[in-house]
């Protein structure tokens, strides 16, 4: 059974359209996090939450915009999609305990903007 | 701010030996993990370091140096299903967030 939920796996969209992606996690964390990763770029932190009403700028936020409708679900909008955000997404979550951080990860939503 | 640096591609032959090093420099220090990344999948947990010294577990060993800023991940007995990205990611002090290195592409070859 999947801890870390994302959907939809594969989208394909056009310029200018309102997207969203969904995650869902049923492993109680607390944090929920969204990454983008490019090629050659790595992992870079878009937004993270550490609770409901706790939202955070991550290193590349522009863009963006997150919900955190409860503990479990956690989603990321791109407002008006461009090609350059044509990107592999993963969310991850983690534990509230700042001495250990392991994130656990979803299976990643690979989007492309047209 | 944070900098990790890890090699950008290493090729090993199977059942071989073969030592993925990163370095780091951060404001703080609370752990670096390493994750293990198949192409187009999540990465997965692999090894966890916060004080000093080598991790074992099983084919898979992590050392850390904090004076130097320095982690290596260690993988023996080398098999085909070890070909993927490795990433090296550090915890700063007090922090919720992990900053990840670029990774390293391993192929193990036969």
């Amino acid at each position: 059974d999947a801890d870390v939920t994302q959907t939809p796996r594969n989208r394909i969209t056009k310029t200018g359209k309102r997207i969203m992606l969904e995650c869902s996690q049923t492993k109680g964390h607390d944090r929920m996090y969204w990454y983008r990763q490019d090629p050659g770029l790595g992992l870079r932190l878009i937004y993270y939450s550490f609770d409901v009403k706790d939202i955070n700028k991550g290193e590349i936020s522009d863009g963006y915009s997150v919900s955190r409708q409860a503990q479990a679900k956690f989603s990321l909008s791109l407002e008006s999609a461009i090609p350059n955000q044509t990107a592999l997404y993963f969310c991850a979550t983690s534990l509230g305990d700042v001495s250990y951080n392991e994130q656990f990860f979803g299976p990643g939503t690979r989007l492309t903007v047209l | 701010g944070q900098n990790i640096d890890q090699p950008t591609e290493m090729t090993a032959t199977e059942g071989a030996i073969v030592q993925i090093n990163c370095t780091y420099q951060t404001s703080g220090f609370n752990g670096l993990f390493w994750y293990q990344q198949h192409a187009g999948e999540a990465p997965t947990f692999l090894s966890y370091n916060v004080l000093d010294g080598l991790e074992e577990k099983g084919r898979f060993s992590s050392f850390l140096s904090r004076s130097k800023g320095y982690s290596y991940l260690l993988l023996k007995e080398l098999q085909m299903k070890d070909s993927a990205s490795y990433l090296c990611a550090v915890s700063g002090a007090g922090s919720y967030q992990l900053t990840f290195g670029k990774g390293t592409k391993l192929s193990v070859i036969p």
